[in-house]
This record gives structure tokens, C-alpha cells and sequence, in this order.
């Protein structure tokens, strides 16, 4: 069955501190990779996504996330965290079958101490 | 744009009740998704409406659980002869028509339900 690990479930880091959350996926195939973030009392929201082309793909607030493809990996990184990336991560695959089903990891819980 | 509303946020039930859930979505967004969300874990996929059709079921969609999109605006998700088992988040989002790529999903702040 397809599925999406995610290797770290709590990870907290100091302010400046890099980042770097591991995400494996299962499938063989052509997919569509998302990171997802939710903010405490906030909505999910996406951060990123990669669906072709250049494998280290940038997001919103610094963040960036790099496919390879051979590692069936898409981590995401961040050089310096602040606090107000005290958050849930979740990474998310899309088969690219055509079908719509998207796949979510368990989460990372982030605290950035201040 | 108003974002993906969900009513109830919060639902307390007795085993062995109904249950029914209401999603709006963007507007204009023609796709909708119902997930499940657990303690600890990411949201798992229910089902998935393009318009008003339904598309795609997951398994996890048992026999007692139906959606319905009637006019491809809203979406309603029912629990039938709730059991201790369904207490969850139940989260719905929604993406405009593809564009050549899957697009990104915008979710809902959920409904929390909780079985007694």
C-alpha cells in the first residue's frame, strides 16, 4: 500500500537553529509531493509543493524542499528557524495516476524555543 | 474568498446516533474532499467530488458513512449508528479545477466529534 513516513514525530530546535524534516513516500511511480503546515489554532495550509522540473522547490517563509527521486525522499529544510515556526508539518504525496487520493504523513510537531 | 467553512466545529454524540456534517467550500472550487484526522496522525482521504460527482471512496469509508454533493456547492458527510471509533477530526478541503497538476488543497477548520 502506498504510504508516507515521516521520520521525526516531535523535533525542537533554538531560534537560528537549521532545519531539516525527513519525509520517505512509497510508490514507484510519477507523484505530486506537497508540505502542508498547521499553526496552532490555525487551518492546514500549504507551504510548498513539487510536481516537475527543478527538485529543490522554494515556499513561502524560507522554506525549501528537495525530491530525489532515487531516495523516494522530499525533506524539507529551513537555514534558521524563528519561533513563530512553532508548528505541525505534514508531507503529503499525490500519485500522478489520475486519481485524486492524497496521502498524508503523521506529522512533525516543531517547538522553536525563543 | 471567504475560505472552506465546516459546521459543527464540535460535535458530541451517543453511540449508536446520527450524525451529518457540513462543508462549503471556495466558491469557486469544483473539487471537494472529505478526510479523517486522529490523534497523532495526518489526515487520512474519505472521498473526493468533482462537481457533484463522487469519484473516489477510500475503504476506510464504511458502509455506515455517505457524502453527498448535490449541486456541487456544499458537501454534507453523515455518520450513521456512530460508534467510539468514529470520534475524530473531520476535515474537508478544496481545490479549483487542475491546471495540467494536482493543486494545492485549501482545508476547512474541521469538526471535532467526539462519541460517547
Amino acid at each position: 500500500a502506498q504510504s508516507v513516513s515521516q521520520h521525526n514525530h516531535h523535533v525542537i530546535l533554538s531560534e537560528a537553529a537549521s532545519l531539516e524534516l525527513g519525509c520517505n513516500y512509497s510508490y514507484g511511480g510519477t507523484v505530486n509531493l506537497f508540505w502542508y503546515v498547521q499553526y496552532p489554532g490555525q487551518h492546514l495550509q500549504l507551504l510548498l509543493k513539487y510536481f516537475s522540473g527543478d527538485p529543490l522547490v522554494k515556499g513561502i517563509k524560507g522554506f525549501e524542499a528537495e525530491f530525489i527521486k532515487s531516495k523516494f525522499s522530499f525533506n524539507l529544510r529551513k537555514p534558521s528557524v524563528q519561533w513563530s515556526d512553532t508548528a505541525e508539518y505534514f508531507c503529503a504525496v499525490n500519485p500522478n495516476t489520475g486519481g485524486f487520493k492524497t496521502i498524508f504523513g503523521a506529522g512533525t510537531r516543531l517547538f522553536v524555543k525563543a | 474568498d471567504t475560505g472552506v467553512s465546516q459546521d459543527p466545529r464540535h460535535k458530541i454524540t451517543k453511540r449508536g446516533q446520527n450524525v451529518t456534517f457540513r462543508c462549503d467550500p471556495i466558491s469557486e472550487h469544483n473539487r471537494l474532499y472529505w478526510y479523517r484526522q486522529t490523534l497523532g496522525q495526518g489526515p487520512e482521504f474519505l472521498t473526493y467530488f468533482q462537481n457533484e460527482a463522487q469519484l473516489e471512496k477510500s475503504r476506510l469509508l464504511s458502509d455506515r458513512f455517505s457524502a453527498e454533493r448535490p449541486k456541487g456547492s456544499f458537501s454534507t458527510l453523515e455518520i450513521q449508528r456512530t460508534e467510539q471509533g468514529d470520534s475524530a477530526m473531520y476535515l474537508c478541503a478544496s481545490s479549483p479545477a487542475a491546471s495540467g497538476s494536482a493543486p494545492e488543497q485549501y482545508f476547512g477548520p474541521g469538526t471535532r466529534l467526539t462519541v460517547t
